[in-house]
């Protein structure tokens, strides 16, 4: 089984602060991904990556960067976290073969900015 | 990229088949529909994907009609456990890959 994990269920910051999100899967995916979710807004895409070292924009990466060292890791980097980053994170690998993305998603993250 | 529209609720019985369906009248030819599923504080979970055929796999049908620009998730026999939120996506890359409010189907007993 495809396992995704990241490396905190519940996490709580200080405005400003540095934070850094991690996920890593074990199935030797090329691509990953970061999502947040937020109640009535479903999952927005942060950032993806479909290579080490490789990254892509989503549809809000303001406020937040990202980071591909080994194929297996994502980290997701919240640079001067904000009370409106509280939000749950949620990562996700994926293989492309033949053009499709079948995604499996690690448990989440539930960040709490104060 | 494919806008989807999925109705935000829906009821089943238990033991009946429960059809979701989703709009996608702007799915390009490339893009696939996705369907994905969120129980309750847990990450999203793949369910079926499709180009133009019809696909059944252990988990559900789906049926996507002819103009592509609608399709229907089928839980043949819907049980207390597949009460969860349903998500419909049409994506053709991973940049599209976007998930929209999905529709919250409750199994009742």
């Amino acid at each position: 089984d495809v396992k995704v994990t990241q490396s905190s269920r519940y996490l709580v910051k200080r405005t400003g602060e540095k934070v850094f999100l991690e996920c890593v899967q074990d199935m030797d995916h090329e691509n990953m991904f970061w999502y947040r979710q937020d109640p009535g807004l479903g999952l927005r895409l942060i950032y993806f990556s479909y290579d080490v070292k490789m990254k892509e924009k989503g549809d809000i990466p303001e406020g937040y960067s990202v980071s591909r060292e080994k194929k297996e890791r994502f980290s997701l980097i919240l640079e001067s976290a904000s009370t409106n980053q509280t939000s749950m994170y949620l990562c996700a690998s994926a293989s492309s073969v033949a053009g499709v993305y079948e995604q499996y998603f690690g448990p989440g993250t539930r960040l709490t900015v104060t | 990229d494919a806008k989807t529209t999925q109705p935000p609720s829906m009821d089943c019985a238990e033991g009946r088949a429960a059809n979701l369906p989703c709009n996608h009248s702007t799915i390009s030819g490339n893009e696939y529909v996705y369907w994905y599923r969120q129980i309750h504080s847990q990450g999203p979970q793949y369910i079926i994907h499709g180009l133009k055929n019809n696909e059944t796999n252990e988990m559900a049908s789906l049926i996507i009609t002819e103009d592509r620009k609608s399709s229907t998730l089928i839980l043949p026999h819907a049980t207390l456990r597949d009460t969860a939120v349903y998500y419909c996506i049409g994506a053709g890359s991973a940049r599209q890959l976007t998930f929209g409010s999905g529709t919250q189907l409750t199994v009742l007993p």
